[in-house]
């Protein structure tokens, strides 16, 4: 099945740094989501790219949907502390028969203040 | 705009028995998914369906889990009897569409003791 490999696992950064996270997959997908999800809450949708190339921002936060439609990631700049929190990408191939969305396995970033 | 809604939040119940959980989309949302989500793990797709209608239920243990959205609207997920590898956060989601924006709830914590 579509597999899909989120890096790093972890970060540890100072608040004010950037940040870049990505996720690959051995698959090709037509929309890339990313998602941000605190402690005992569900996941909150933060962008999403639909096509080859697109690269979509979200206030401090830029999305890139890779060319070969095979992997994606994710910027944050600025850091602030309440962007601590598990980030996760998800590919999705398209139409009903396929529209499962598939995740990550997160990153988890902490802001040091 | 009201959000993706379930119930409970949190649930606690021991092997063997009997638990369910409840979901009502955002208004209008004909895509409705349940995720699984083993801790430090990203959520996995248990069952989606496009309006009443399943679309991909290949990934639910189906000696166990059940799941039915009567009238295309609210869901509801059972699993009987319980197993300890259940324990798990049950999220629900919901999208206008079957390829795009997948909009999530806070989740059900499940224990199984």
């Amino acid at each position: 099945g579509q597999q899909l490999n989120q890096s790093p696992q972890s970060m540890f950064i100072q608040e004010g740094e950037d940040v870049s996270m990505n996720c690959t997959s051995s698959s090709i997908f037509n929309t890339w989501l990313w998602y941000k999800q605190d402690p005992g809450e569900g996941p909150v949708l933060l962008i999403a790219l639909y096509k080859a190339g697109e690269l979509t921002s979200n206030g401090r936060l830029t999305a890139q949907f890779g060319i070969t439609r095979k992997d994606s990631f994710l910027n944050i700049s600025a850091s602030i502390p309440s962007d601590v929190g598990i980030y996760f990408c998800a590919g999705q191939l398209g139409e009903t028969s396929g529209s499962r969305l598939t995740f990550g396995e997160g990153t988890q970033l902490t802001v040091n203040p | 705009e009201a959000g993706v809604a379930q119930s409970p939040r949190y649930k606690i119940i021991e092997k063997r028995q009997s638990v369910a959980f409840w979901c009502n989309p955002i208004s209008g949302h004909a895509t409705l998914y349940w995720y699984q989500q083993i801790l430090g793990q990203g959520p996995k797709l248990l069952i989606q369906f496009q309006n009443n209608g399943v679309v991909d239920d290949s990934q639910l243990p189906k000696d166990r889990f059940s799941a039915e959205r009567l009238k295309g609207v609210d869901s509801t997920l059972k699993i009987q009897p319980a197993k300890l590898e259940d324990s798990a956060v049950y999220l629900c989601a919901s999208s206008l569409l079957p390829q795009g924006k997948a909009f999530f709830g806070q989740g059900t914590r499940l224990t199984v003791v």
